[in-house]
């Protein structure tokens, strides 16, 4: 079973819209953090924002914020005011704190922001 | 300061020839991470190091596939007898290590190299 799952494969959004990005993830450990973060065409991942799963309140990072829904296991991305420079691929990552270091990623999903 | 620098940034080998790669982490970081991220796919763990030490080396794929951290800083991932398959982007991460704060721990990646096995 897929332990992060990213449904849209590709997104649109005007300039200055928001745009949502969709990520569900499946855990038994009680301990977890998410995260996401942001792959432009040179390759590079960049850290965007986190999230613990026992934080009580959504996490926010100037635009980024994200739309935790603990029982519903999503931790959706929701960026504000989108920017050219938002156009990306954008990864939902988790590391469950019985399964050691590593981070898991979905799929991805790819942002356009158009003009 | 300096984030994770990974060299080369690209790599062209041809078919069972032997690769090195190497990642430099962020200064004071003393955890280290290897991920192979495949055209069109997100990244895929390949092995964690906490200073010298392999912690978990679940995601190497076979035993053409090795890395070391002989000093806690630099890292080189070595693959022997390439083959086609391995062609991907292969991406070094870095984080501080604190156990007692493991589940928050942000890891920063670094630009990756390019391998291409014609």
């Amino acid at each position: 079973a897929q332990k992060i799952t990213q449904t849209q494969p590709g997104m649109f959004v005007q300039e200055k819209e928001a745009v949502t990005l969709d990520c569900t993830y499946d855990t038994s450990d009680p301990s977890y953090g998410l995260f996401w973060y942001k792959q432009p065409s040179s390759g590079e991942m960049i850290f965007l924002i986190y999230q613990g799963s026992y934080d009580q309140q959504n996490a926010t990072e100037g635009r980024y914020s994200l739309n935790f829904q603990k029982a519903r296991k999503s931790a959706n991305l929701v960026i504000s005011a989108s920017q050219l420079g938002d156009s990306a691929m954008y990864f939902c990552a988790m590391r469950e704190d019985n399964q050691g270091g590593k981070l898991i990623f979905g799929q991805g999903t790819e942002l356009s922001v158009k003009p | 300061g300096a984030g994770v620098s990974q060299t080369p940034s690209n790599k062209v080998t041809e078919k069972g020839k032997y690769v090195e790669l190497r990642c430099d982490p962020i200064s004071g970081h003393t955890a280290l991470y290897w991920y192979r991220q495949s055209l069109g796919q997100g990244p895929e763990f390949l092995i964690y190091f906490q200073g010298t030490g392999a912690a978990d080396d679940s995601g190497l794929p076979n035993d053409r596939f090795f890395a070391v951290r002989p000093e806690g800083s630099v890292s080189t991932l070595k693959i022997q007898r390439t083959e086609r398959g391995d062609s991907a982007m292969y991406l070094c991460a870095s984080s501080r290590g604190s156990l007692q704060r493991a589940r928050q721990e942000t890891q920063y990646f670094g630009p990756g190299t390019r391998l291409l096995v014609l």
